[in-house]
């Protein structure tokens, strides 16, 4: 069955520039989370969703970065004013509820310029 | 809070060896431990987990020992094979629930033929 799918798989903004990255969780999953991984580090946590609802945002390095999940499914990582140092792999995970295995997708590499 | 470390963040080991990777983890609290290959331009894959009521647990060619004495795990690859090359991450839950996970910063298995 289709896994979970992120896009766009590959994003070059200049600084300062917006952008958004998307994440269509597998279906029925009911748990989201987003993590950030630099280059040569492991994943890092950055926020979660139970259904619609953001549960816990504590990761998120700044008020630049926004997620949401409007109706429980899709959901959008939006990252405002980009700087260099959000140059980084953009992983999305879902799951079936919070304490079953995470799914990843292949993530969207973002460069800031 | 949590911390997850790793011991060597390269190893090379010879088509038909078995592979040793190591893993620290500071939280004597954490109960669920998770092990994650992650090939180049993918998103981490679930490989094997153990909780901390056991202390060993052996899937397909892998198997996980944990030591709550000295808060270390490994993960041991049998017949290490070619496609067994990529990062692998030890996790672990955050303090706090919701299965934000923690990651270590990875080990890079390199099979040489």
């Amino acid at each position: 069955g289709a896994g979970v799918s992120q896009s766009p798989r590959y994003k070059v903004a200049k600084r300062g520039q917006d952008v958004a990255l998307r994440c269509d969780p597998i279906s029925g999953h009911v748990s989201l989370f987003w993590y950030q991984q630099a280059l040569g580090q492991g994943p890092e946590f950055l926020t979660y969703f139970q259904n619609e609802a953001q549960l816990d945002k504590s990761g998120l390095p700044s008020d630049r970065f926004f997620a949401e999940r409007p109706e429980g499914s899709v959901s959008t990582l939006k990252i405002q004013r980009t700087q260099q140092e959000d140059s980084a792999v953009y992983l999305c995970a879902s799951s079936l509820s919070l304490a079953d295995e995470q799914f990843f997708g292949p993530g969207t590499r973002l460069t800031v310029l | 809070g949590e911390s997850v470390g790793l011991h060597l963040p390269t190893l090379s080991v010879q088509e038909g060896d078995n592979s040793i990777i190591n893993c620290a983890y500071s939280n004597s609290a954490s109960d669920y431990f998770i092990w994650y290959k992650q090939e180049s331009g993918k998103g981490p894959q679930f490989i094997i987990d153990i909780r901390s009521n056991m202390d060993k647990r052996q899937g397909q060619r892998v198997t996980v020992l944990l030591n709550k004495t000295v808060k270390h795990l490994s993960l041991q690859i049998a017949a290490t094979q070619p496609g067994d090359s990529a990062v692998y991450f030890c996790a672990v839950p955050k303090a706090g629930g919701g299965n934000k996970l923690t990651f270590g910063t990875g080990t890079q298995l390199k099979v040489e033929l």
